[in-house]
């Protein structure tokens, strides 16, 4: 089992709902990272936190709202989504930010915009 | 364009036989190249780590080659087990980041 948690494993959701992935860490690792992956495609990174700060935002809309609440969690807040988000949503988290430290995933949310 | 192509897309071989995938960078400056496996459904696992100085790393029956010349990586299985069928990515970090660059995977189906 990996030992970075996300809930809930499958999220259907309409596009007026508000709903919350959520990724939890006991590793000590101080970077967390939100990654979509689309059937068949690598995954596409979307927020990076580096010591509970948003670091990186690669241009995701507003309807994505990230949250770090401490060092071992990472929540993200949807809102209004499109069908076309409908993907895997993948938490993950490494030691620093640093070039050497590995990425390790959870195992996703498989989420449905409907 | 991505600078991280791997080959081939997908490929399907019979249990107990061997594949090798393919990992073509142009990456620069060049950090470390990782080998992910991801089940369907799941998360990527790690499965071997090179820096710029390593040309081969094994893990089991999972031995990855690098060529930092050619900027090329490989990813050879043995006896191929049906658990092994996955997508396989490959990932290269900058040497001056943690922007990794992935490749867009090989699709392996292993068949009884």
């Amino acid at each position: 089992d990996t030992e970075v948690t996300q809930t809930p494993k499958h999220l259907v959701m309409g596009m007026t709902n508000k709903k919350s992935l959520k990724c939890e860490q006991h590793m000590g690792h101080r970077a967390m990272y939100w990654y979509k992956q689309k059937a068949k495609k690598p995954p596409e990174l979307m927020f990076v936190y580096s010591y509970e700060k948003l670091s990186i935002n690669e241009s995701v809309p507003s309807r994505f709202s990230p949250e770090c609440p401490n060092s071992s969690l990472l929540n993200l807040h949807l809102h209004a989504l499109q069908p076309e988000d409908s993907a895997l949503y993948l938490c993950a988290s490494s030691q620093g930010t640093g070039h050497n430290s590995p990425l390790h995933f959870g195992n996703g949310t498989r989420l449905t915009v409907t | 364009k991505n600078q991280v192509e791997q080959s081939p897309q997908s490929l399907i071989i019979l249990e107990g036989k061997n594949c090798t995938l393919q990992c073509n960078y142009t990456v620069s400056p060049f950090s470390n190249l990782r080998w992910y496996k991801q089940d369907t459904g799941r998360g990527p696992v790690s499965l071997t780590i090179m820096t710029f100085s390593e040309n081969t790393k094994s893990n089991g029956r999972y031995t990855a080659t690098l060529d930092a010349d050619t900027k090329q990586s490989s990813l050879h299985i043995t006896a191929s087990q049906l658990s092994d069928s996955a997508s396989y990515i490959c990932v290269v970090t900058p040497n001056n980041n943690n922007d990794m660059r992935f490749g867009a995977g090989t699709r392996l189906t292993v068949k009884p």
